[in-house]
């Protein structure tokens, strides 16, 4: 089992809805948890980070920690097509950091 | 980049030749990692350095080597490089490792192709 797991996609949604992206970990001391943002051919791009159950909200992104059931999850709201790129989550249970394969997340103008 | 510059950006070699890869950071941060990037597995690491000739081996470190003689500078090599090691690395650096809240910051990557 991998130790974290997100749907890869494609997901496809219109511009100005909300994206809901999800991923979950398998270990269940992971203290923090993050959201990287990479567009094709760059670098991963931090954007969000979240440590403690429940909503973290900044600007039009909303991270969701769900310790409990072991899922993360990120919100975009007023999607814009400049949103469009592969979003990796993150997790790090207190020796390293383990990431997912991305989910891959394009917005339709 | 969070002060990060990787070189080369793009690397074409040959098998059974050795390539170095560098890592240059301006951030005076004592953690350094080197990932790789390949489809269907993520962000896998490869090595990491906890300060200046400290090392310890990621998940996939076999037929890779590191050192790290100066703050600033972290060295990926790959002795004799295999197809397999065709990919796109990172450089990452963090201040103070993996406790927690700590985060990870990207350089720009090197795209090498081994033919």
């Amino acid at each position: 089992q991998k130790e974290v797991e997100q749907n890869s996609g494609p997901l496809s949604v219109p511009e100005g809805a909300i994206a809901s992206l999800n991923c979950t970990y398998s270990d269940r001391v992971s203290q923090s948890f993050f959201w990287y943002r990479q567009y094709s051919g760059k670098s991963p791009e931090l954007i969000m980070s979240i440590y403690s159950n429940g909503d973290k909200e900044d600007g039009r992104f909303t991270a969701q920690l769900n310790k409990a059931s072991q899922y993360v999850s990120l919100l975009i709201r007023d999607s814009q097509p400049s949103d469009s790129a592969t979003y990796l989550c993150a997790v790090n249970p207190g020796n390293q950091f383990y990431f997912g394969t991305g989910t891959s997340l394009t917005v339709i103008p | 980049d969070a002060g990060i510059t990787q070189s080369p950006r793009h690397k074409v070699t040959e098998t059974g030749t050795p390539v170095t890869l560098r890592c240059h950071q301006t951030e005076n941060h004592r953690y350094m990692y080197w990932y790789r990037q390949d489809p269907g597995h993520g962000l896998r690491l490869i090595h990491y350095s906890y300060g200046v000739k400290d090392t310890d081996k990621g998940e996939v470190s076999d037929g890779y080597s590191v050192s790290r003689s100066k703050t600033e500078d972290f060295l990926l090599t790959l002795e004799s490089a295999t197809s397999s090691q065709t990919s796109v690395y990172f450089c990452a650096i963090s201040e103070t490792g993996v406790a927690t809240n700590e985060k990870l910051f990207f350089g720009s990557g090197t795209q090498l192709s081994v033919l």
